[in-house]
């Protein structure tokens, strides 16, 4: 069990440039979040799979937001035209079922 | 938005002292869920009180849940100055594992 993992750990991105973010989940588990953190504040819910299919997604996730889990396996995030209001950590998880829930280190993202 | 509130929200304590921290929340929940997080190991669960439970121990850990007051806490007893870190709590609405966390909890364990 090497955790989750998440790629990049850091970036920086000038407005209007597109940006993907890699997660592997702990290779066991079903379900995969994504989360959205910003200074002093919790995480925030975005979206999750259990296995390949997107269950839920967030208000919060707009149409610039696109994530996937293909084959169940690692998930990307993409962000379209970013904005200075997407930076933040984003953070993934994963879990087997409804268990607890598994954090990665996340990434940071900087809109400049 | 947030679904928990914590309060206090920063605290600082001697090593050896008990560190309680309250949470709010707003609509009815399946389970509750405590969180840590500090920068050298991310954010990791501690532990989970259902609904129809109302204290839960692990370790030096202590949590309540009050579902008529909506509102639940977590105790640290002999603080460590490994405990500090950020303390989250997060509500499941519908036991599908969809968290809404609260703004936190800065705890400072001074040795």
């Amino acid at each position: 069990d090497t955790g989750v993992s998440q790629d990049p750990r850091h970036k920086i991105t000038k407005r209007g440039q597109n940006v993907t973010f890699r997660c592997d989940p702990i290779s066991e588990h079903n379900r995969l979040y994504w989360y959205r953190q910003t200074l002093g504040q919790g995480p925030e819910f975005l979206t999750y799979f259990q296995n390949e299919a997107q269950l839920e997604k967030s208000r919060l996730l707009s149409d610039r937001f696109s994530a996937e889990r293909p084959k169940g396996s690692f998930s990307t995030l993409e962000i379209q035209r970013t904005e200075q209001g997407d930076s933040a950590m984003y953070l993934c998880a994963s879990s087997f079922e409804t268990y607890e829930q598994y954090f990665g280190p996340g990434t940071r993202l900087t809109v400049t | 938005s947030q679904q928990g509130e914590e309060d206090p929200q920063a605290l600082s304590i001697q090593e050896g002292e008990n560190a309680t921290m309250n949470c709010s929340y707003k609509t009815s929940i399946n389970n509750l869920q405590w969180y840590r997080q500090n920068s050298g190991r991310g954010l990791v669960h501690l532990i989970l009180i259902r609904s129809n439970e109302r204290e839960k121990h692990s370790g030096r850990l202590r949590v309540t849940l009050d579902t008529s007051k909506k509102s639940s806490s977590l105790l640290i007893t002999a603080s460590r100055a490994a405990d500090t870190a950020s303390y989250f709590c997060a509500t499941d609405a519908y036991g599908n594992n969809r968290l809404a966390f609260g703004k936190g909890n800065q705890v400072v364990v001074i040795p």
